[in-house]
């Protein structure tokens, strides 16, 4: 079965890079992706990246793949206030999107 | 373009009463999912359509929950009827091939059962 985690709460100061870690089980999945949630809103797509992949930039998004370990990172550069918001790690397996519980990100002045 | 719709986009309901939520997909899209998110439990896929024809309906909680696509451009989830543990936000998503694609998500509905 699929199990993806992810650390609860993440607290970073505006201007330096958030990371934000998630490892998860199934080794067939064939993307990963990052999911914002702002209060009281839906899931954004942030970006996702496929199985065969170890790195993908977008703009202030970065995200890096290790497959051997079945661990997936996303890195913002230059954290500012509109960043804070809950992101969720999911793998897709089949057409099966499992997700993580989702970290808070506070940005702080 | 329009992303998935979503309404009502809150629900304040008592127990014992039907609840229907209602889903309009991105124009295109052949794959539709309910989920819901609550505290306890994060996001959990409740039913799965293909070309409007539902595929897994495995997560759907019980019998007092039941889902509809009659055509491509509009989905329904219905609670009835409706107990207070089913107070939680119910998203709709849209993707344009299930297996491959990546799924867009609507604005949600906050449903809440007194």
């Amino acid at each position: 079965g699929e199990d993806v985690e992810q650390s609860l709460f993440l607290s970073v100061r505006e201007g330096d890079s958030s990371v934000i870690n998630c490892t998860y089980t199934d080794s067939s999945s064939t993307y990963l992706y990052w999911y914002k949630q702002e209060p009281g809103a839906g899931l954004q797509l942030l970006t996702y990246i496929f199985s065969n992949m170890d790195m993908k930039q977008d703009q202030r998004l970065t995200v890096l793949l290790n497959k051997k370990d079945k661990h997936l990172s996303l890195r913002i550069a230059d954290t500012q206030t509109g960043d804070s918001a809950i992101y969720f790690c999911a793998e897709l397996h089949d057409y099966k999107l499992s997700f993580g519980a989702g970290t808070t990100v506070t940005v702080r002045a | 373009d329009a992303g998935v719709i979503q309404s009502p986009r809150h629900e304040v309901t008592e127990m014992g009463q039907e609840v229907t939520l209602r889903c309009k997909p991105i124009s295109g899209h052949n794959s539709l999912f309910w989920y819901r998110q609550t505290m306890m439990r994060g996001l959990e896929l409740l039913i799965y359509f293909n070309n409007n024809v539902p595929i897994d309906d495995s997560g759907m909680p019980e019998d007092r929950f039941s889902a509809k696509m009659p055509n491509a451009s509009f989905s329904t989830l219905k609670i009835q009827p409706s107990e207070p543990r089913d107070s939680a936000v119910y998203f709709c998503a849209s993707s344009l091939r299930a297996y491959t694609d990546t799924q867009y998500f609507g604005p949600g509905t906050r449903l809440t059962v007194l």
